[in-house]
């Protein structure tokens, strides 16, 4: 089926050092993307999300590159804490004909090492 | 503000049976859209409504159904259950745009 393709199905990192969680789209038309973040047993959380407009925004330890030249998105956590672990989704909205409907992509697991 | 809800949480059904799901989205969101999760596809979108209608629809069969009812609270229906519906079904509401979409905590449906 449709998804957005990640690089990566696990990243394993240290308690305090930065995370970087890559994600690659391959639709032109994709105007808006978001961030969520999901924990065993929860729904998908909202983390951040950036329009094609734009080529970064931050968060609160968290930011999120876009560069629509390679189609390729990033999430940054600064001072990654175990409270991070989880799952990681990128989700693309491909456009105004695409009411309501979010692409995602297959996750990547973080694994914080204390 | 409360987030969205979703009821059941858990729900064992057998091969043959109709299952409905309620979603209740965060108050002023009057888009619902519903997904399946499952370890192998991953989030596969399902349907959207807005203001009791469907807006979009995903690649699932006809046994997959929705509603959305005049309060923004929305229903989907899977008829004739199958082993493969055997996953998490997410509900996320927002805006008009149906962009920014916030997502319940699921039910988690187990087809025997």
């Amino acid at each position: 089926g449709e998804s957005v393709g990640l690089h990566l199905p696990t990243l394993s990192v240290q308690e305090g050092d930065n995370s970087i969680i890559n994600c690659a789209y391959s639709n032109s038309a994709s105007d808006y993307f978001i961030w969520y973040k999901q924990e065993s047993g929860k729904g998908p959380q909202f983390i951040i999300d950036i329009r094609s407009n734009m080529d970064k925004r931050q968060g609160q330890r968290v930011t999120v590159l876009l560069n629509k030249t390679v189609k390729h998105l990033s999430l940054q956590i600064a001072a990654t804490q175990p409270g991070d672990s989880a799952v990681y989704f990128c989700a693309e909205n491909r456009g105004s004909s695409n009411t309501g409907k979010l692409i995602f992509g297959q996750g990547t697991t973080l694994q914080v090492k204390p | 503000k409360a987030g969205v809800t979703q009821t059941p949480r858990y729900l064992i059904k057998t091969r043959g049976q109709q299952v409905t799901l309620s979603c209740s989205p965060i108050s002023g969101h009057r888009s619902v859209s519903w997904y399946q999760q499952t370890p192998g596809q991953g989030l596969q979108f399902l349907f959207e409504y807005f203001s009791e209608t469907q807006r979009n629809k995903g690649n699932f069969p006809g046994r997959f159904s929705g509603r959305q009812f005049s309060n923004s609270r929305s229903e989907m229906n899977v008829s004739t259950l199958e082993l493969g519906d055997s996953a998490l079904y997410l509900c996320a509401s927002s805006g008009e745009s149906g962009e920014t979409q916030y997502f319940g905590p699921g039910t988690r449906l187990l087809v025997l």
